[in-house]
Parts: structure tokens; C-alpha cells; sequence
């Protein structure tokens, strides 16, 4: 199975910061790269899919980037709706394995 | 709307079974591959099953096999996990989700449900 890291698993930031996140893979999946948002109590929620591309509806503060085993997800400046944790997940194969997720809190 | 809803959970004893539900409705069911997706309490994401859109390709993630079968009903815009031999640490909110992309297992997952809880605990 491809195994998935997330770093760091928690951060501390205020509104109007630049975030990002990281997430490897063990093996390359190409670009069959998702993010997912999380807020608590809710489901999760689609925000990056192919790596880079925005999800219909998901502002544009959000962008993804990378392919092989690395790659990004940035925040270009974090409102306070965006508190969250985030997950990342590979759709190369089956299992389709998450991230263990970022925790992102206010500072 | 978009939508899905997960029903079944509750408690159960360990060893013992039970059927989980997904009623689906406002897109082409029959179009997409679903999943099940769990996270334990305080826990991260875990998939569980996946099923393709014509039920000829199912996966199952290594914690369930032999244990959990995944099954849909295109008529009746259903999706189903049957969980046999529970365990404890089969203890979590358990979400729908449908496949993004037409006629493939594989995919992001863009439409989740609510979740539903099962807890297996004697």
C-alpha cells in the first residue's frame, strides 16, 4: 500500500498568513493527488483534486502543486473560515490511503 | 441538491454484524463509483471500501477484508456496507462519499454524507 505523510501536523497561524502544507508519498502516484478540508463535527470537504486543480466553488486562496511523491497545498492568505485540519489522499491506487492531516489553529 | 445520507449505525457488540445504508439523490448514481470512508473519535481519514459504478470492481482496505462487503442497488440510488465479525476498533463515524469522476473507481471523493456512528463495544 502507498503511505502518505502530511508535515507538520499542526500549526499556528494568524489571519492573512501564507500557510502550507506538504504531503509525500511512498511511491510516485503521478498527479493522483486530492485535498481534502475538514472543520469540526462536519464531513470532509473537496478542495484540491489532480494535484493542482480547484474544486467548483472553493475559493481561490487555495492552490495545490507537485506530482510524483511531493506536493503542496497553499493558502494565500488564511481567513478565519479556514481553520481547519487537512488531509491529503492518493487516488493512484486501491486502498486510496489519507494523509494523517494538518491542524491549522488560530495563533 | 446533492446528497447523501448514511443510516444503520448504533451499537453493537463485538462479533456481531451490521448493515450501513447511503441513500443517494440529485446526481446520476449509477454514473459513479462510490465509497466508504470511517474516522475513529480524535482519529484521521480512513477508506474502507470503494465499489465502480456497474458494482465490476470493489476494493477493500486490508483493517476490513473478509469481514466487510461493499454493495449498490443503481435502481433504488443505494449504497451499502455489510460489517460482519465487528471489532472494537471497528469503533467510528462512518461517511459516504461519491467518486468525481464517471466510470472509475478511482478519483477524489466530491460529495460526502453526515456520517453515521458505530460503536462496538460489549
Amino acid at each position: 500500500d502507498i503511505q502518505m505523510t502530511q508535515s507538520p501536523s499542526s500549526l499556528s497561524a494568524s489571519v492573512g498568513d501564507r500557510v502550507t502544507i506538504t504531503c509525500r508519498a511512498s511511491q510516485s502516484i503521478s498527479s493522483y493527488l486530492n485535498w481534502y478540508q475538514q472543520k469540526p463535527g462536519k464531513a470532509p470537504k473537496l478542495l484540491i483534486y489532480a494535484a493542482s486543480s480547484l474544486q467548483s466553488g472553493v475559493p481561490s486562496r487555495f492552490s495545490g502543486s507537485g506530482s510524483g511523491t511531493d506536493f503542496t497545498l497553499t493558502i494565500s492568505s488564511l481567513q478565519p473560515e479556514d481553520f481547519a485540519t487537512y488531509y491529503c489522499q492518493q487516488s493512484y491506487s486501491t486502498p486510496g490511503t489519507f494523509g494523517p492531516g494538518t491542524k491549522v489553529d488560530i495563533k | 441538491e446533492v446528497q447523501l445520507v448514511e443510516s444503520g449505525g448504533g451499537l453493537v457488540q463485538p462479533g456481531r454484524s451490521l448493515r450501513l445504508s447511503c441513500a443517494a439523490s440529485g446526481f446520476t448514481f449509477d454514473d459513479y463509483a462510490m465509497h466508504w470512508v470511517r474516522q475513529a473519535p480524535g482519529k484521521g481519514l480512513e477508506w474502507v471500501s470503494g465499489i465502480s459504478w456497474n458494482s465490476g470492481s470493489i476494493g477493500y482496505a486490508d483493517s476490513v477484508k473478509g469481514r466487510f462487503t461493499i454493495s449498490r442497488d443503481n435502481a433504488k440510488n443505494s449504497l451499502y456496507l455489510q460489517m460482519n465479525s465487528l471489532r472494537a476498533e471497528d469503533t467510528a463515524l462512518y461517511y459516504c462519499a461519491k467518486g468525481s469522476v464517471a466510470g472509475t473507481l478511482y478519483g477524489a471523493f466530491d460529495i460526502w454524507g453526515q456520517g453515521t456512528m458505530v460503536t462496538v463495544s460489549s
